[in-house]
């Protein structure tokens, strides 16, 4: 079955502490993204990355980190630095890479809601 | 950073009502426009890509236009169902790179 996973689908953590939040994909997409959406407002870019070991910062990227060693996986950390972590984050991937067609729309996983106490 | 609006913000229509809503972004350096489809608890579903000036598509009772020139897109609902309600999104291609996305409209269905 190909698709999108995110893990855990709820996840709460307390205050100060950074935590992890997983997105694997098996459709061997290139390109990977994290989105957060919070009540009212719309999808906002945190990180996105084209190619393995490579990645890009979004408009929200501050107290956020990410790695891209593989190319099916896209981890997102939010650290203590994130003054405002409590959100739902969605996770997406693209066939497009570096060198993408206008067509390549994103695919979206079924997302993580993150509770910071 | 490229600004996307759609309206209304949310919508309620009777079931059989047919309903459109509005996508703006910004024409200069157009790449291609998304529109989704996120229902409640699921994932947002791609309903279609637009990349030329003119450009319609149709899914069912779904369809959209696009608008390069003064930039912007139009969805329409024919004969709305109580499964079309969730929120509406569009999102522009941000030269290639990554998307934009507009902040949804809500559409709700009542049977």
């Amino acid at each position: 079955d190909g698709g999108i996973t995110q893990s855990p689908k709820y996840l709460f953590r307390k205050e100060g502490q950074n935590v992890t939040l997983s997105c694997e994909q098996n459709l061997n997409h290139d390109a990977m993204y994290w989105y957060r959406q919070d009540p009212g407002q719309g999808l906002r870019l945190i990180y996105y990355s084209q190619i393995v070991n490579d990645f890009q910062k979004g408009d929200i990227a501050e107290g956020y980190s990410v790695s891209r060693e593989k190319k099916e996986s896209f981890p997102l950390t939010v650290t203590s630095a994130q003054k405002n972590p409590t959100a739902f984050y969605l996770c997406a991937s693209s066939k497009r890479g570096l060198a993408g067609a206008h067509e390549d729309t994103q695919y979206f996983g079924p997302g993580t809601r993150l509770t910071v106490l | 950073i490229l600004n996307v609006e759609q309206s209304p913000q949310s919508l309620h229509v009777q079931e059989g009502d047919s309903t459109n809503f509005t996508c703006s972004f910004p024409s200069s350096n157009f790449y291609a426009l998304h529109w989704y489809r996120w229902e409640t608890a699921k994932s947002p579903e791609a309903l279609f890509v637009m990349t030329l000036n003119g450009d319609e598509k149709k899914k069912g009772r779904i369809s959209a236009t696009l608008n390069t020139k003064e930039g912007y897109s139009y969805l329409y609902i024919k004969g709305s169902q109580p499964e079309d309600s969730a929120t509406y999104l569009c999102a522009s291609d941000n030269y290639g790179q990554n998307f934009v996305f507009g902040p949804g409209t809500r559409l709700s269905v009542l049977p």
